[in-house]
């Protein structure tokens, strides 16, 4: 079946360190890839995403990474900052002619100042 | 420019109650995605609706039902209640081609007695 998950639920680095979180999926077909930053009593603000024709994609301070052959994804924020505080999730859109996306069960990330 | 809108942000209910949610997508958007949230889980697809009509379900019961209006706003509409539907109900907008970011709102919290 669908499923995407996290290898770690919750994740702690000192502020200005940069992050890593990571992400498995298993459904092979699945086209579109997209980071959610979800902060307390708010819904999942979009962060960034990438299409299965790319390996890395680049915004401001994040990086994510896609790699197909072992079905893993990565969020990479630079710099970090008190306000990257939040639960971090990956969804995958499945290829099967519709945007639905299957969400894993999120890591909490907690900058130390 | 306005986002995702939602109302009501919370409400209490009765088993065996019915329920009617709301959701006005962003500007620009015409595609509207409902979502399941459980405290310390992912967010679970719902259905959503593309042109007025449901285009993609999820693993729900028919309990859950929804609508979409030619202005592109939506109601999720869930009857007889059970103290499991309790959770947080996310609305997200997009653009009807595939692989386009979905954009959240902030939820309904549904708490169910």
């Amino acid at each position: 079946g669908e499923s995407v998950g996290l290898h770690l639920p919750t994740l702690s680095v000192q502020e200005g360190d940069n992050s890593i979180i990571n992400c498995a999926y298993s459904n092979s077909a699945s086209d579109y890839f997209i980071w959610y930053k979800q902060e307390s009593g708010k819904g999942p603000q979009f962060i960034i995403d990438i299409r299965s024709n790319m390996d890395k994609r680049q915004g401001q301070r994040v990086t994510v990474l896609l790699n197909k052959t072992v079905k893993h994804l990565s969020l990479q924020i630079a710099a970090t900052q008190p306000g990257d505080s939040a639960v971090y999730f990956c969804a995958e859109n499945n290829a099967q002619g519709a945007q639905k996306l299957v969400f894993g069960q999120g890591t909490r990330l907690t900058i130390n100042p | 420019d306005a986002g995702v809108t939602q109302s009501p942000t919370h409400l209490i209910k009765t088993r065996g109650q019915q329920v009617t949610l709301r959701c006005s997508p962003k500007s620009g958007h015409d595609t509207v995605s409902w979502y399941q949230q459980a405290l310390g889980q992912g967010p679970q697809f719902i259905f959503q609706y593309y042109e007025e009509e449901e285009r993609q379900r999820g693993n729900f019961p028919d309990r859950f039902s929804g609508h979409q209006f030619p202005n592109y706003s939506s109601e999720l509409n869930v009857n007889a209640l059970l103290l499991g539907d309790s959770a947080l109900y996310l609305c997200a907008s997009s653009l009807g081609q595939l692989n386009q970011p979905q954009h959240f709102g902030d939820g309904t919290r549904l708490s169910i007695l």
